[in-house]
């Protein structure tokens, strides 16, 4: 069974741009989050998805959003980029069925200049 | 304020040896409780999993939860070198949820030595 997949692996985006990011979960698992790693901060849950309904979301402004669709597959948005944008931003998927064990893509590294 | 916390080491061992990484958390209805692996430049990977009070082994690691306690443990039995990476701590602490949001602790990082 194939893994979580994001695209793309690498950008590099100027201050005020906005950015797409992708993520394709796992065949079957109908849950996606996001988190951002930061070397400061660790990582940290930006949002999660189910059926292509927002479920929670962290403490990050509004320029973070969201999306997912009837396939599963999930995208996040940053409008209005700042140089602590930079980070690596991961997706990870899990099954609604047993104790949300959550399989991380192999992330997208954002660096904002 | 949901909190994990681990021990923030560096830890370093000789090959052979038992690497002990603890964690600690704030809510004390968590219900699930993972250890993930971060080698460097890469993203993490779940090696542990846990639900119940007790241990739980896997090959040659053990995670080791007291929700009394609150408190959660990963062993790993004869290191190797190719274990030297960041562990990861996560905690589901949203009470009563099956699916959310983990919160992770700052990671430990561990190196094996030859």
């Amino acid at each position: 069974k194939a893994g979580v997949t994001q695209t793309p692996r690498y950008l590099i985006k100027t201050r005020g741009q906005q950015v797409t990011l992708s993520c394709s979960p796992i065949s079957g698992h109908r849950s996606v989050s996001w988190y951002q790693q930061t070397p400061g901060q660790g990582l940290q849950f930006l949002f999660e998805y189910f059926s292509e309904t927002q479920r929670n979301k962290g403490n990050f402004p509004g320029r973070f959003s969201g999306r997912q669709f009837s396939n599963s597959r999930s995208e996040m948005n940053v409008s209005t980029l700042e140089l602590g944008d930079s980070a690596l931003y991961l997706c990870a998927s899990s099954s609604t069925t047993g104790g949300n064990e959550q399989f991380f893509g192999p992330g997208t590294r954002l660096t904002v200049l | 304020q949901k909190e994990v916390e681990q021990n923030s080491g560096p830890l370093s061992v000789p090959e052979g040896a038992i690497a002990s990484l603890n964690c600690t958390y704030s809510d004390r209805g968590s219900q699930s409780f993972f250890w993930y692996r971060q080698y460097s430049g890469k993203s993490p990977e779940l090696i542990m999993s846990i639900y119940s009070n007790g241990d739980k082994e896997d090959g040659r690691f053990t995670a080791q939860l007291n929700k009394a306690s609150q408190y959660v443990s990963l062993l790993i039995r004869d290191s190797q070198p190719s274990d030297s990476a960041t562990y990861l701590c996560a905690v589901n602490l949203d009470r009563g949820s099956t699916l959310g949001r983990l919160y992770f602790g700052r990671g430990t990082q561990l190196t094996v030595w030859p």
